[in-house]
């Protein structure tokens, strides 16, 4: 079966530093990685995603995130990290079930804080 | 584009009584629709996929009785959570998904509070 596993409950990083957001996975065949940030009393947003091809892929807002197939790690990161980054951050993995179908398995969350 | 909106924001009912929570997509057909349930710091938790004029699937564990789906056209699902107790309280939260495009667009969610 799939999985996802974020190994940080929080990250701390300082307004202008760079930041990661850790992130390994579990699968069988090829890995389909996303990363999704949800604001406080907003919903989920999609951030970016990996199927295939260049293994670093660049999202939203400056994000960007390293596919390491050796490592089975997609960590998120930014090169200066800004305020309004500070939020909830999920890795997920998409898992194909029965005739075709697929849902995506999401890891537990990182929460970021960026301090001015 | 891809917004997917959630009615309502949030809801207060009685423990027995039961409540309807609308996921539309607003600008874009969706071939599935997925809803989650979201405990206090924790992940998303799949309840069920639903793909329009079918049956939704459930995950394990969820019953079908309780929280009934129906998506009824390609912009809008039902989650409607059947004599709802105060174990049903959380937040609920619809994605929407395109073809085969991979991309989930996630609605806002919906704050359930059963007294």
């Amino acid at each position: 079966a799939q999985s996802v596993a974020q190994p940080e409950d929080q990250v701390n990083v300082a307004e202008g530093n760079p930041l990661t957001v850790k992130c390994t996975y579990s699968v069988s065949g090829n890995p389909y990685l996303f990363w999704y940030v949800q604001y406080p009393n907003r919903g989920l947003q999609f951030l970016l995603k990996y199927i295939t091809g260049d293994n670093l892929v660049k999202g939203s807002y400056g994000f960007e995130a390293e596919f390491n197939k050796s490592q089975t790690s997609f960590h998120l990161k930014k090169p200066s990290a800004l305020v309004s980054d500070s939020a909830l951050y999920f890795c997920a993995v998409r898992d194909i079930y029965g005739t075709g179908g697929f849902k995506t398995i999401f890891g537990a969350g990182t929460r970021l804080f960026v301090k001015a | 584009g891809a917004v997917v909106s959630q009615h309502p924001s949030w809801v207060i009912c009685k423990s027995g009584t039961s409540v309807k929570i609308e996921c539309r997509s607003l600008d874009f057909q969706a071939t599935t629709m997925f809803w989650y349930r979201q405990f206090p710091k924790q992940s998303l938790m799949l309840m069920a996929t639903s793909n329009e004029g079918s049956k939704a699937t459930y995950e394990q564990g969820v019953e079908k009785d309780k929280f009934l789906i129906n998506h009824a056209s390609l912009t809008l699902s039902t989650l409607t959570v059947t004599s709802a107790h105060p174990e049903d309280s959380s937040f609920y939260i619809c994605s929407a998904t395109v073809g085969s495009v991979e991309t989930q667009y996630f609605g806002p969610g919906t704050r359930l509070l059963v007294l």
